[in-house]
């Protein structure tokens, strides 16, 4: 089976551009969450989706940031306009239903902003 | 709160030694607990997992124990090889109400294994 899949793997662009991930969960996972991994912060939760409405957003840095769920299978986080400072490691991970279960992780995308 | 503590790394070993990794947690509820691995390079895999008070979980060596009077799920492997050298993270799901479906992480222990 597939497994999460990040979309691109490495993305270079200056600042002040805008810049949108990607990701398709898990067939069947209706849980959706978005990480920001960076070395001084660790691994970040920024917003989670069940079902595709946004549960949690509040860890979302600042409204230059935003993410949608159009469907089960794919969701999007962009950062307009885009600051050196959003250089990070950003995951997606999908779960099935309920806490107990595991998430399971893509790739990642590797963001440099010049 | 729901939060997750593990012991800060680096964590350097020679080959076959043990290798224990703490993490303690806070809950609301009876949580289930997890440890991820991270390769370079990679997402997070995860690696074992326990859902109750005095389960084991084990995979590929390794075991941790789910000790409710502790709040402890500890990583240990009694035999390291070159191959484990990675990140590991202890998380925690409360499972319920709000925070249901969330996974907490602790900060990660970067593990080196030297031959």
């Amino acid at each position: 089976d597939a497994g999460v899949i990040q979309s691109p793997r490495h993305e270079v662009t200056e600042m002040g551009q805008e810049v949108t991930l990607r990701c398709k969960p898990i067939s069947g996972h209706d849980y959706l969450f978005w990480y920001r991994q960076t070395m001084m912060r660790g691994l970040e939760l920024l917003i989670y989706f069940n079902n595709n409405v946004p549960i949690d957003d509040s860890g979302m840095p600042e409204d230059r940031f935003s993410a949608k769920m159009p469907n089960a299978s794919f969701s999007t986080l962009k950062i307009q306009p885009s600051e050196p400072r959003d250089s990070a490691v950003y995951f997606c991970a999908s779960s099935s239903t309920g806490g107990r279960q595991p998430q399971h992780f893509g790739d990642g995308t590797r963001l440099s902003i010049l | 709160g729901n939060s997750v503590t593990q012991m800060e790394g680096p964590v350097t070993l020679s080959e076959e030694a043990f290798l224990t990794i703490n993490c303690t947690y806070t809950a609301t509820g009876y949580p289930s607990l997890f440890w991820y691995v991270q390769y370079p390079g990679e997402g997070l895999q995860l690696l074992l997992k326990a859902t109750k008070a005095d389960d084991k979980g084990s995979n590929k060596g390794f075991e941790a124990t789910y000790r409710k009077e502790t709040t402890s799920f500890h990583l240990e492997k009694g035999s390291v090889q070159v191959s484990d050298s990675a990140v590991y993270f202890c998380a925690l799901s409360a499972g319920g109400g709000s925070t249901l479906g969330r996974l907490y992480f602790g900060r990660g222990t970067q593990l080196t294994v030297w031959p």
